[in-house]
C-alpha cells in the first residue's frame, strides 16, 4: 500500500480538463510544499511534470498545473490530448526519517 | 545534457546480492547540491523510493529496506552503486536511477533496468 492515495483511474475526452488527486497526511503533503508529479508512458521512464506543488519544468506544456490544499495535492490537465494518456504518480517529501513517498499511480485514459 | 543509465544483472537467484550501477553524465556528484537516488517499480505496480546519496556523501535509505541496502558513489567515474542483499522474488522490478534535487524532485531519470529474481 502506497503512502499517498491516488485514484486508480480517471478519464476524459479530448479537449476536456481532468484533475488527479493525491492525498497524504500532515506528515508529508500537508507539511511541505515539496510535491512533484510524474508522467509515465508504458515501458518508459517517468518524466517530471510538476515540482514544488505548482512549478513546471522547462518544456512541459502549460496545460499541466498543480495545486495543494491541506493534505491533498492535485494535478490538473486542461485541453486533454491523446498523448496525455499515461500513468501519473505524485511524490512528496515526508521528513528526514521517511524521506520521500510516492502515490499508487493513476491511469489516465483519453476517450 | 544530463543522462543516466542503469546496468546490472537481469536475473538473480533468491538470497543473492544484487549490485546495480548508475553511470551518469552532464553533472558531477562532487558539485554542491547534486544528489542521485534509486527508485524501483514492480511490474504493473507503483514507484518505490529506495535510497539517495548526496555530493557530500550523506546517504538516506527507505525505512522498510534500509537493512538490505547500501548506496555508494565513485565521483571519478560518475557512478553510483546500489547493493541489495538477500534478494527475494518480490524484489522483481524495474530499477531506476534518477537525479534528485535538494528540493526532493527527480528531474532526470535513467531508462531503467528490469531485474528478475528467480531460481
Amino acid at each position: 500500500q502506497s503512502a499517498l492515495t491516488q485514484p486508480a483511474s480517471v478519464s476524459g475526452s479530448p479537449g476536456q480538463s481532468i484533475t488527479i488527486s493525491c492525498t497524504g497526511t500532515s506528515s508529508d503533503v500537508g507539511s511541505y510544499n515539496l510535491v512533484s508529479w510524474y508522467q509515465q508512458h508504458p515501458g518508459k521512464a517517468p518524466k517530471l511534470m510538476i515540482y514544488e506543488v505548482s512549478k513546471r519544468p522547462s518544456g512541459v506544456s502549460n496545460r499541466f498545473s498543480g495545486s495543494k490544499s491541506g493534505n491533498t495535492a492535485s494535478l490538473t490537465i486542461s485541453g486533454l490530448q491523446a498523448e496525455d494518456e499515461a500513468d501519473y504518480y505524485c511524490c512528496s517529501y515526508a521528513g528526514s526519517s521517511t524521506h520521500v513517498v510516492f502515490g499508487g499511480g493513476t491511469k489516465l485514459t483519453v476517450l | 545534457q544530463v543522462t543516466l543509465r542503469e546496468s546490472g544483472p537481469a536475473l538473480v537467484k533468491p538470497t543473492q546480492t544484487l549490485t546495480l550501477t548508475c553511470t551518469f553524465s552532464g553533472f558531477s556528484l562532487s558539485t554542491s547540491g547534486m544528489c542521485v537516488s534509486w527508485i524501483r517499480q514492480p511490474p504493473g505496480k507503483a514507484l518505490e523510493w529506495l535510497a539517495r546519496i548526496d555530493w557530500d556523501d550523506d546517504k538516506y535509505y527507505s525505512t522498510s529496506l534500509k537493512t538490505r541496502l547500501t548506496i555508494s558513489k565513485d565521483t571519478s567515474k560518475n557512478q553510483v552503486v546500489l547493493t541489495m542483499t538477500n534478494m527475494d522474488p518480490v524484489d522483481t522490478a524495474t530499477y531506476y536511477c534518477a537525479r534528485i534535487s535538494y528540493r526532493y524532485y527527480f528531474d532526470y531519470w535513467g531508462q531503467g533496468t528490469l531485474v528478475t529474481v528467480s531460481s
